[in-house]
């Protein structure tokens, strides 16, 4: 079944415990993306890749660090995590950019608190 | 500043009922829209997406309609039923900086019995 996959789905923390939240997907997409989801806020870009090894700062990427050494993998790092990350975390992946009908495959969250 | 605004904020309606939800949007010049529905709790879904040259766009019970002229798009949903109950959310691609995303804070769509 394509899908893009996350963990670990919730997560409590305090600030400043260095964590990782592992993103895969199976459909061999060159894309991926790192998303924030809070009330009233819609969803925010943290970061994206376009491929391997080539990622690039979104909208919010303060904070957040991301490798892509494979294809399949995009971990989102928080080196030092404070209450403000307090969020709603979504991985996605897509075959290429959005110029076309490319569509966007969401991973089914992650609740991240940081205490 | 590329916006993208959705109204209204929440709606209730009863099941059978006809609904539709609108998307107004700055982004200049623009690529596609899409639109997604999210369950509480968990990843959008996409439900269709358009580009400039097309105006309308259905997906089983939902139809897209988009004026690129005023920059407007609207979803109708026909029949609703309970499992519409979700947010639905209105995003955009411009076409100079396609990698990424505009979204709209979406509408929370409400469907009773």
């Amino acid at each position: 079944e394509a899908q893009v996959t996350q963990n670990p789905r919730y997560l409590i923390t305090v600030t400043g415990k260095k964590l990782t939240v592992t993103c895969s997907q199976n459909m061999n997409h060159e894309y991926m993306s790192w998303y924030r989801q809070d009330p009233g806020l819609g969803l925010r870009q943290i970061y994206y890749s376009m491929n391997v090894e080539v990622t690039d700062k979104g909208d919010v990427p303060e904070g957040y660090k991301v490798s892509r050494k494979e294809k399949r993998n995009f971990p989102l790092i928080l080196e030092s995590p404070s209450p403000n990350q307090t969020s709603l975390y979504f991985c996605a992946s897509s075959s290429d950019g959005f110029r076309s009908y490319n569509e966007q495959f969401f991973g089914p969250g992650t609740r991240l608190t940081v205490l | 500043k590329n916006q993208v605004e959705q109204s209204p904020q929440s709606l209730i309606i009863l099941e059978g009922k006809n609904c539709t939800l609108q998307c107004n949007y700055t982004v200049s010049p623009f690529s596609n829209l899409r639109w997604y529905k999210q369950d509480t709790g968990r990843g959008p879904v996409s439900l269709t997406i358009m580009t400039f040259s097309e105006n309308t766009k259905s997906n089983g019970r939902y139809t897209a309609t988009l004026d690129a002229d005023t920059k407007q798009s609207s979803l109708h949903i026909t029949a609703s039923q309970l499992s519409d109950s979700a947010s639905y959310i209105c995003v955009v691609s411009g076409i100079y900086n396609t990698d990424k995303l505009i979204f709209g804070t979406g509408t929370r769509l409400q469907v009773f019995p």
